[in-house]
């Protein structure tokens, strides 16, 4: 079971350039976002899905833009990334039963933009 | 907006020493979360806490959830060298709990 898969692990970008994070869930779980990690700042989410189709803006979506076509992936798109975007990504998935339910985190993307 | 703070940023503390750390949020929270990222990982959960006044025991750690859904605590008695990592809390809007906003998380490293 391989529970949720991202891709690259590692990237490094020039200013402008563009690109995709990819993350993929095999737990069926509805429920898939995407955050950023910066020292001292914990993990601020940027976008986030309730099923395929549905996605709402979390705390820092600006320069970020995502879909959910199918349950399983949900990609994260860089259109022209910025020193700023300079971070960890982590994407997570959720099975919502109810009120709420425990998040499944990959291992994480790590983005350089020169 | 939401704001979930947490405190303290670092904790060092002698093995076999309790710590704490303290989950403030500036709204009511549908439900608080914990997590635990060892360095280089990603996090894990820990638990979640929903009802007001809600106290939830894992062997030494204990988990406790504010009265009014605004605050939250974890306290781990006699650490141990494999507790080192940054804690995390995590609180849900209370009116969209999808919304999951993280605290800043708290460092403890722990000397043998």
């Amino acid at each position: 079971n391989a529970g949720v898969t991202q891709t690259p692990k590692f990237q490094v970008l020039k200013t402008g350039q563009s690109m995709t994070l990819q993350c993929a869930q095999d737990m069926n779980h509805e429920y898939m976002s995407w955050y950023r990690q910066d020292p001292g700042m914990g993990l601020r989410l940027i976008h986030y899905s309730v099923g395929a189709g549905i996605t709402d803006q979390g705390e820092v979506p600006n320069g970020y833009n995502v879909s959910r076509s199918t349950t399983e992936d949900f990609p994260l798109r860089l259109l022209s990334a910025a020193p700023s975007q300079t971070s960890v990504y982590f994407c997570a998935s959720s099975r919502r039963q109810g009120n709420t339910g425990e998040l499944f985190f990959g291992e994480g993307s790590r983005l350089t933009v020169l | 907006g939401q704001q979930v703070m947490q405190i303290p940023q670092y904790q060092h503390v002698q093995e076999g020493e309790d710590f704490t750390t303290y989950c403030n949020s500036s709204t009511t929270l549908s439900n608080i979360q914990w997590y635990k990222q060892r360095p280089g990982g990603h996090p894990v959960f820990l638990i979640q806490l929903v009802k007001s006044g809600e106290v939830k025991k894992q062997k030494r750690l204990t988990f406790q959830f504010g009265e009014a859904k605004k605050n939250s605590s974890l306290h781990i008695t006699a650490t141990q060298t494999t507790d080192v990592g940054t804690y995390f809390c995590a609180g849900g809007k209370f009116y969209n709990n999808n919304d999951m906003r993280f605290g800043a998380g708290t460092r403890l490293t722990v000397k043998p």
